[in-house]
């Protein structure tokens, strides 16, 4: 079982809607990230939070808003998607910050999401 | 810059068979992180092993082994006796401490088909 929860597993969503992918990791692990992965593609780093404040934002439109509530907790609410936008979302975190580099990362299952 | 590259986009293989998964790496860093991830078709990304830049000893766990080659800058996967579970997209991945550095740079995967 993986120790990153992500929920949901799937969603679909229109245009013109409001939603949040959440996750929540309880390793005490202090960097905590959001990944896009379309098909047979690597993973793309999105976002990046270190210690609750977010350290790295990879140019990613104003559509995708992350949120860290809390050292466990990790949002992302999307408004005004775009087709093209239909990807898996991962989340992972990890014991080290970035820039240490040590430390592998832990990803959950991942949303997969539709824009219609 | 840093650059992973996994030549090998998919490969089949008939259950039992020996396969090999090739990675190359680029950075001019003296200190780096390798990884390698695999993801099976529910989507998370496993966590399998960490090398560092100082320790070329060859690893072996269970039918895994894995082949650092800093002279030509290479960090091989090797499944013996392939079994249909280990279907999945494996992603070799580099880390690089230091100031400002981001977080992993994944190659481009090898989907790898195990079939009965």
């Amino acid at each position: 079982d993986t120790e990153v929860t992500q929920t949901p597993k799937h969603l679909v969503m229109g245009m013109t809607n409001k939603k949040s992918l959440k996750c929540e990791q309880h390793m005490g692990h202090r960097a905590m990230y959001w990944y896009k992965q379309k098909a047979k593609k690597p993973p793309e780093l999105m976002f990046v939070y270190s210690y609750e404040k977010l350290s790295i934002n990879e140019s990613v439109p104003s559509r995708f808003s992350p949120e860290c509530p809390n050292s466990s907790l990790l949002n992302l609410h999307l408004h005004a998607l775009q087709p093209e936008d239909s990807a898996l979302y991962l989340c992972a975190s990890s014991q080290d910050l970035p820039g240490q580099g040590y430390s592998p990362l832990h990803f959950g299952n991942g949303t997969r999401l539709t824009v219609t | 810059a840093q650059k992973v590259t996994q030549a090998q986009t998919e490969i089949s293989v008939v259950e039992k068979e020996d396969v090999t998964l090739d990675c190359v790496y680029e950075t001019r860093d003296t200190t780096y992180y390798l990884f390698w991830y695999k993801q099976p078709p529910s989507g998370e990304l496993v966590f399998l092993i960490r090398r560092n830049s100082f320790d070329e000893q060859n690893e072996i766990s269970g039918r895994y082994s894995w082949n650092f080659q800093k002279s030509t800058s290479s960090f091989n996967f090797t499944i013996t006796a392939s079994q249909v579970v280990d279907s999945a997209v494996y992603f070799c991945a580099l880390s690089v401490p230091g100031t400002g550095r981001r977080a992993l740079t994944f190659g481009s995967g090898t989907r790898l088909q195990v079939q009965p």
